[in-house]
């Protein structure tokens, strides 16, 4: 069975610095692990996705997650932040195998200082 | 991508009526998915909707409940009934095209 966890709820940082969103996932098979972006008010986007190919994925808007395998982690950095950042991010596993069972974290709502 | 339209955006109802909302996709898709989100929360599957066939339901969710219709590739509903509010929550339709969920913009449902 899948599973996967997002360590924080909540992370604050300043504009400017880095970001880092935390993800750990639990997969019986070869997972499929996406990080998605929800402003307030506003519907899910797609960030970035890692199927297999190359571990360490660039998504849109400069952020980038890395796929460790040995950690079973997916997290989600920026190196610098921007007030448009702030959003709740989630990070969703699921299988290859064709049943399309994506499992949500809890997500972590990023806040960014001015 | 995939271009996923939902209707109505919002909408505020009485306990104890129904509502249903559309979901419409840019082009055809064998599967499309409603998800709830309640306040603060994360996304959970109510159920999977294929076109000629009965919906699949997750635990917790049962189609008197949540009747799903899906006359064709492009179109899916899904109906809330006999709303309590603890229905309040935002209805997400979705759509997996290579290998990558998308989403609707969703439907702010309030129930007083």
């Amino acid at each position: 069975a899948q599973s996967v966890t997002q360590l924080d709820s909540h992370v604050s940082v300043s504009e400017g610095t880095p970001v880092l969103l935390r993800c750990n996932y639990s997969s019986s098979y070869s997972p499929s692990l996406f990080w998605y972006v929800q402003h307030p008010n506003k519907g899910l986007q797609l960030l970035l996705k890692y199927t297999s190919a190359a571990t360490l994925v660039k998504g849109i808007n400069g952020f980038e997650a890395e796929f460790k395998k040995s950690e079973t982690s997916f997290h989600l950095t920026k190196p610098s932040a921007h007030m448009s950042d702030a959003a709740e991010y989630f990070c969703v596993v699921t299988t290859t195998s064709g049943t399309y069972k994506y499992i949500f974290g809890t997500g972590t709502r990023l806040k960014v200082l001015a | 991508s995939a271009v996923i339209s939902q209707k109505p955006s919002r909408d505020i109802c009485q306990r104890g009526t129904s509502l249903t909302i559309q979901c419409q996709v840019d082009s055809q898709v064998t599967m499309m998915f409603w998800y709830r989100q309640q306040p603060g929360q994360s996304l959970t599957l109510i159920a999977t909707a294929n076109q000629g066939s009965e919906a699949t339901y997750e635990s917790g969710f049962v189609i008197d409940k949540f009747p799903i219709s899906r006359p064709n590739l492009t179109f899916s509903t899904l109906t809330v009934s006999n709303m309590s509010p603890e229905d309040s929550s935002i209805y997400l339709c979705s759509v997996v095209r290579a290998d990558t969920q998308y989403f609707g913009p969703g439907t702010r449902l309030t129930v007083l």
